[in-house]
């Protein structure tokens, strides 16, 4: 069983809020990620990092920030949330050399 | 482009019988790695079945196997003796620059 986890499982938060979307793994991986996963289910890369002070940009811009200070902790920040980032974040952590990946539960974020 | 395709945004099975995902892929890589994931509606993303490109012989766990077909690009899951529990939307996905690629997915519904 994957020990990766996500808090909180759901949010529902006002516009203009400050969030941070936890993202915890506890089987020392080196990579981690973040995907958006939008209303029609596609999973879209928006970070990922290769270990401690790493981050980068994926493949889908987003307006969230990440950090990497600890190996096992990968958070996502969103500074003033929308209602256009009302979206379901998953969170996944690998090996360096990616074999498999895997997931947390997800946040489901509402921004009303 | 580095793309996944799953033309079939939704299926449908009888309990107790065979159902098969499609999945094509594009890559310019010689070797890589082809994954399903399922995801149930509880959310959490979960590896099914992988499989590695240079290995001709078809991966097979459980009820699981797929019918690789490298030179068509072909990736599709077969899913033997369905059952409830096999509900879920599935992902087929590959790895592209160390990142994980994943096709727009598939709803399964599982008749009872």
């Amino acid at each position: 069983e994957a020990d990766i986890y996500q808090t909180p499982r759901y949010l529902v938060i006002g516009t203009g809020k400050k969030i941070t979307l936890e993202c915890s793994q506890t089987m020392g991986h080196d990579k981690m990620y973040w995907y958006q996963q939008d209303p029609g289910m596609e999973l879209h890369l928006i970070h990922y990092s290769y270990g401690v002070n790493s981050t980068e940009k994926g493949d889908l811009s987003s307006e969230s920030t990440v950090s990497r200070i600890r190996t096992e902790h990968f958070p996502l920040t969103l500074e003033s949330a929308r209602p256009s980032h009302t979206s379901q974040y998953l969170c996944a952590s690998s090996e360096l050399t990616l074999t498999e990946a895997f997931f947390g539960q997800g946040t489901r974020l509402t921004v009303v | 482009a580095q793309t996944v395709t799953q033309s079939q945004p939704e299926m449908s099975v009888q309990e107790a019988e065979t159902v098969t995902l499609s999945c094509t892929y594009d890559t310019s890589e010689s070797d890589y790695y082809l994954f399903w994931y399922k995801q149930p509606p509880s959310r959490q993303m979960i590896l099914v079945i992988r499989q590695e490109a240079y290995k001709q012989q078809n991966a097979t766990e459980n009820r699981f196997s797929v019918n690789f077909q490298k030179a068509a690009k072909s990736f599709s899951l077969k899913i033997s003796d369905s059952q409830l529990g096999d509900a879920a939307m599935y992902f087929c996905a590959y790895i592209y620059g160390n990142k994980l690629v994943f096709g727009a997915g598939t709803i399964l519904r599982v008749k009872s």
